[in-house]
C-alpha cells in the first residue's frame, strides 16, 4: 500500500493561504489522494480527493503534481478555526498528518 | 455534522474487562470502518464490516470483534482488554467497500483502561 509523508507542523498567519505538502511518491496510477483534518478531540473531517487533475470545492485546493509523487493542499485564506492536524492519505492509510497553527 | 454517531463517548475500564463500542452509520451508508487513534497518532486501521460481513482487516489481534446489523449500524467489541488499549476509537461510514472511499467519521469513543 502507498504511504505518504507530510510535515510534522506549520504555521499561516490569518488571512493568509495555508499550503500543506505531501509526498505520496509510491502511490499507484489509480489510487486516489485524499485530505481530511481533525479538531482537537473530534473525528477526522474530509476536504477533498483528487487523481490526477487539480481540484477545488468550497473547502480548499488540491494541486496534484503531474507525476502524482507529490500534492499540496491549499486552503485560500487561512481563519483560527482552521487550526488542525491535516492528514493526507491514501491506500497505506493515515500517517501522523501535519498540525496546521493559524496564527492571528 | 456527519450524521455518523457513536456511543458512548467516554468509557473508563480496567484491565481484563471487556467493552463494546457502538456507531450508527450515515443514511444511505453501508459500509462502516473501524480505527483506532492513540494520542498523538494517526488512526490505526481496524476493519471494516460491509452488508453484515468483515471485508477486511488491519494488523489488531483477535480479541478485536466486530458486528453489523441489517440496519448498518455497528459494534466494536474487545476482550481482555490492555493497558495500551487506551485511546479514541473511531467509526466511519461509507457508502461502498474500499479506503478510496470518501469516509464520514464519527466523534469517537474515548476508551482509558486502567
Amino acid at each position: 500500500d502507498a504511504k505518504t509523508t507530510q510535515p510534522t507542523s506549520m504555521d499561516c498567519a490569518e488571512g493568509r493561504a495555508a499550503n500543506l505538502p505531501c509526498n505520496h511518491s509510491t502511490i499507484s496510477g489509480n489510487e486516489y489522494v485524499y485530505w481530511y483534518r481533525q479538531i482537537h478531540s473530534q473525528g477526522p473531517q474530509y476536504i477533498i480527493h483528487g487523481l490526477k487533475n487539480n481540484e477545488t470545492n468550497e473547502m480548499a485546493s488540491l494541486i496534484i503534481t503531474e507525476d502524482r509523487k507529490s500534492s499540496t493542499l491549499i486552503l485560500p485564506h487561512a481563519t483560527l478555526r482552521d487550526t488542525a492536524v491535516y492528514y493526507c492519505i491514501s491506500p497505506g492509510g493515515f500517517g501522523t498528518g501535519t498540525l496546521l497553527a493559524v496564527q492571528p | 455534522e456527519t450524521g455518523v454517531t457513536q456511543s458512548p463517548t467516554h468509557l473508563i475500564k480496567t484491565r481484563g474487562q471487556q467493552v463494546t463500542l457502538r456507531c450508527s452509520s450515515q443514511s444511505g451508508h453501508n459500509t462502516v470502518s473501524w480505527y483506532q487513534q492513540a494520542l498523538g497518532q494517526g488512526p490505526q486501521f481496524i476493519f471494516q464490516y460491509y452488508r453484515e460481513e468483515e471485508n477486511g482487516r488491519g494488523n489488531f489481534p483477535p480479541r478485536f470483534s466486530g458486528l453489523q446489523f441489517p440496519n448498518y449500524s455497528s459494534e466494536l467489541n474487545v476482550n481482555a482488554l490492555e493497558l495500551d488499549d487506551s485511546a479514541l476509537y473511531l467509526c466511519a461510514s461509507s457508502h461502498s467497500t474500499g479506503l478510496q472511499e470518501t469516509q464520514y467519521f464519527g466523534p469517537g469513543t474515548r476508551l482509558l483502561v486502567l
